[in-house]
């Protein structure tokens, strides 16, 4: 069965340094994988997908996504922190039924 | 833009209830789906839909049933309300595979329900 693991819990990062949010999945086939974002009491909005193409996959708020293939990871990275990043963000995968699988999140902190 | 409304943001119902959520969305999607929302257990399929009448069993769907009569409504309904139904419901849609921007979920605000 498809999955993904988001392996840290919480990341706490000061602002103005780059930040990494770490995803690993598992697919059979190839991999169509998303990144979303929650802030506080608001619904998950989409950031960005990898479906095919280029490894590195810009999104929205600056974000971008780098694909791995022989890691098997997707990685949500930006180089400069703001304080207004600090959130829950969720990676995503879809499966062989089009169901979307997400991870169990990872809150981000940004420290001013 | 496209807008999924759910109809109850926080709910207090009490053990044994039966409990309806509601959602609609204005955008015409084919697929609709109902998760549950956990703090340490992210976010997890209830029941999802590809078209009306129809339903598919996520990954939790005990306990909960859902009706789909029409095309932008997908409702979510607990037939007795137990205290680990406790949790926030999140209702999403997207298009269906062959259409640009397919497989991109738009998501609801949330509906907080309290069972007591």
């Amino acid at each position: 069965a498809q999955s993904v693991a988001q392996p840290e819990d919480q990341v706490n990062v000061a602002e103005g340094n780059p930040l990494t949010v770490k995803c690993t999945y598992s697919v059979s086939g190839n991999p169509y994988l998303f990144w979303y974002v929650q802030y506080p009491n608001r619904g998950l909005q989409f950031l960005l997908k990898y479906i095919t193409g280029d490894n590195l996959v810009k999104g929205s708020y600056g974000f971008e996504a780098e694909f791995n293939k022989s890691q098997t990871s997707f990685h949500l990275k930006k180089p400069s922190a703001l304080v207004s990043d600090s959130a829950l963000y969720f990676c995503a995968v879809r499966d062989g039924d089009d169901k979307i699988i997400f991870g169990k999140g990872t809150r981000l902190h940004i420290l001013p | 833009d496209v807008k999924v409304t759910q109809s109850s943001r926080y709910l207090v119902k009490r053990t044994g209830e039966k409990v309806f959520l509601e959602c609609v969305q204005d955008m015409d999607h084919e697929n609709m789906f109902w998760y549950r929302q956990d703090p340490g257990l992210g976010l997890r399929l209830i029941y999802f839909s590809y078209d009306v009448k129809m339903k598919e069993k996520g990954d939790i769907p005990e306990g909960y049933s859902v009706s789909r009569e029409k095309k932008e409504r997908f409702s979510l309904i607990l037939e007795s309300a137990s205290t680990n139904q406790t949790s926030m419901y999140l209702c999403a849609s997207s298009l269906e595979q062959g259409f640009p921007g397919a497989n991109v979920l738009t998501f609801g605000a949330g509906s907080r329900l309290t069972v007591l």
